[in-house]
């Protein structure tokens, strides 16, 4: 089954401490990106990758970074830098060009941290 | 940022009603006009889109009206159905440097009663 994976489906973490979310696909798509959702509220873009070892930061980068070492894969971790970590977070992938390209998304993980 | 309004923020409509959802963004470089669906814990998933020469799509039960010379899309649901209740999104959606971007909307929570 073609698809992008997320885990773990919850994690939960002490304040001060690093977390890493995990995202993996295999559509073979060049663009992956990651979202945050917080309740009552649209998509937050994070940061988002266009093509291997290369990454841009998104509207709320701030507290989180990437790596992009693989075409298949792209983890989010959230430092403790980050002040309000407890979200919904979302990785989503999507083929490269001009034109409309549908971006799917994982099912995502969620982060509560206290 | 760009601005993206979504309304209502819930909906409540019986089954076989007529379900409709607004969107008002203000940045005119947006090339894509998209509808997501999202069922609770998951991942959105890409409803029906738009181009903006176009003023109307149809997909089965699923109808986008767009004015572009007001900035407004719509979603409308015909004989809605409670498998249909979920949260929508707008993401009007842009290319920059290469890369996609979508600017979600808040999201409307829709209850189809049985």
């Amino acid at each position: 089954d073609g698809g992008i994976t997320q885990s773990p489906k919850y994690l939960f973490r002490k304040e001060g401490q690093n977390v890493t979310l995990s995202c993996e696909q295999n559509l073979n798509h060049d663009a992956m990106y990651w979202y945050r959702q917080d309740p009552g509220q649209g998509l937050r873009l994070i940061y988002y990758s266009q093509i291997v070892n290369d990454f841009q930061k998104g509207d709320i980068a701030e507290g989180y970074s990437v790596s992009r070492e693989k075409k298949e894969s792209f983890p989010l971790t959230v430092t403790s830098a980050q002040k309000n970590p407890t979200a919904f977070y979302l990785c989503a992938s999507s083929t490269q060009g001009r034109g409309f390209y549908e971006q799917y998304f994982g099912p995502g993980t969620r982060l509560t941290v206290t | 940022q760009q601005q993206v309004k979504q309304s209502p923020q819930s909906l409540i409509v019986q089954k076989g009603g007529i379900s409709i959802i607004n969107c008002a963004y203000e940045n005119t470089a947006f090339d894509y006009f998209p509808w997501y669906q999202q069922f609770p814990g998951k991942g959105p998933a890409l409803l029906i889109a738009i181009r903006p020469d176009v003023s109307e799509k149809k997909e089965g039960r699923f109808t986008i009206s767009f004015n572009k010379s007001a900035k407004q899309f719509s979603l409308h649901i015909m004989d809605s159905q409670p498998g249909d209740s979920a949260t929508y999104f707008c993401a009007p959606y842009y290319l920059i440097q290469g890369a996609q971007k979508l600017v979600f909307g808040q999201g409307t929570r829709l209850t189809i009663n049985p």
